[in-house]
């Protein structure tokens, strides 16, 4: 079964510095896709960076991109020139292709520190 | 509509009473999916809806629970007779193709049973 790992329960960064939350997955499967949702204080969940498994190059999304390493089944969020806005929870999630389930990590807080 | 929404924002219900939970899903996404978020936790999948395909209600944690979507569009997750446990955030996504894409979140209903 696949399964979504954040061993991070809680970072805090320094606002305008760098970050990089962790996620790891397990599965089989060769064809999936990954995601980072951000869920703010308001509930509402809001796609943050999706990575496609075919693709070798990291997607990137203004101040937000990904180290994806297929082999070690990794896929990190690094946040860059972080702002207070940035504070939220942070829910990795993975579907394998072709179907509409999806494994969501446990969520790493993010704290911003002025 | 622009989003997804959701009501109401906040149920507080005593033990042994029913609720119904309604999502609206944004205009023409033909997938639509429940989840539950409890405290320090991940989203559970509930169950998920597919066009007029059958339902998917494998996450679905007992009997108690059961969902509806009318006419492809809005959705009511019923929970009868409530226990403590079922206390939780229910978040509501809406996706425009079943698989691997993006889902739209609603800003959830906040459900505290007494």
């Amino acid at each position: 079964a696949q399964t979504v790992t954040q061993s991070q329960p809680e970072m805090s960064v320094q606002e305008a510095e760098t970050v990089t939350l962790s996620c790891t997955y397990d599965t089989s499967e060769s064809d999936y896709y990954l995601f980072w949702y951000k869920q703010p204080p308001s509930r509402q969940m809001i796609l943050v960076i999706r990575q496609e498994a075919y693709k070798q190059q990291n997607a990137t999304e203004n101040r937000f991109s990904v180290n994806f390493q297929k082999a070690a089944k990794s896929f990190s969020l690094k946040i860059s020139d972080s702002q207070l806005g940035d504070a939220a929870m942070y829910f990795c999630a993975y579907s394998t292709g072709g179907t509409y389930k999806y494994i969501f990590g446990t969520g790493t807080r993010l704290k911003v520190l002025a | 509509g622009a989003g997804v929404s959701q009501s109401p924002s906040n149920k507080v219900t005593e033990k042994g009473k029913d609720v119904e939970l309604r999502c609206d899903p944004i205009s023409g996404h033909t997938a639509l999916y429940w989840y539950r978020q409890s405290l320090g936790q991940g989203l559970e999948f509930l169950i998920y809806f597919q066009g007029n395909s059958a339902p998917d209600k494998s996450g679905l944690p007992s009997d108690r629970f059961s969902a509806e979507r009318t006419g492809g569009s809005v959705s009511t997750l019923t929970i009868q007779r409530t226990q403590q446990e079922d206390s939780a955030v229910y978040l509501c996504a809406s996706s425009s193709l079943a698989f691997s894409y993006e889902q739209y979140f609603g800003p959830g209903t906040r459900l505290t049973v007494t």
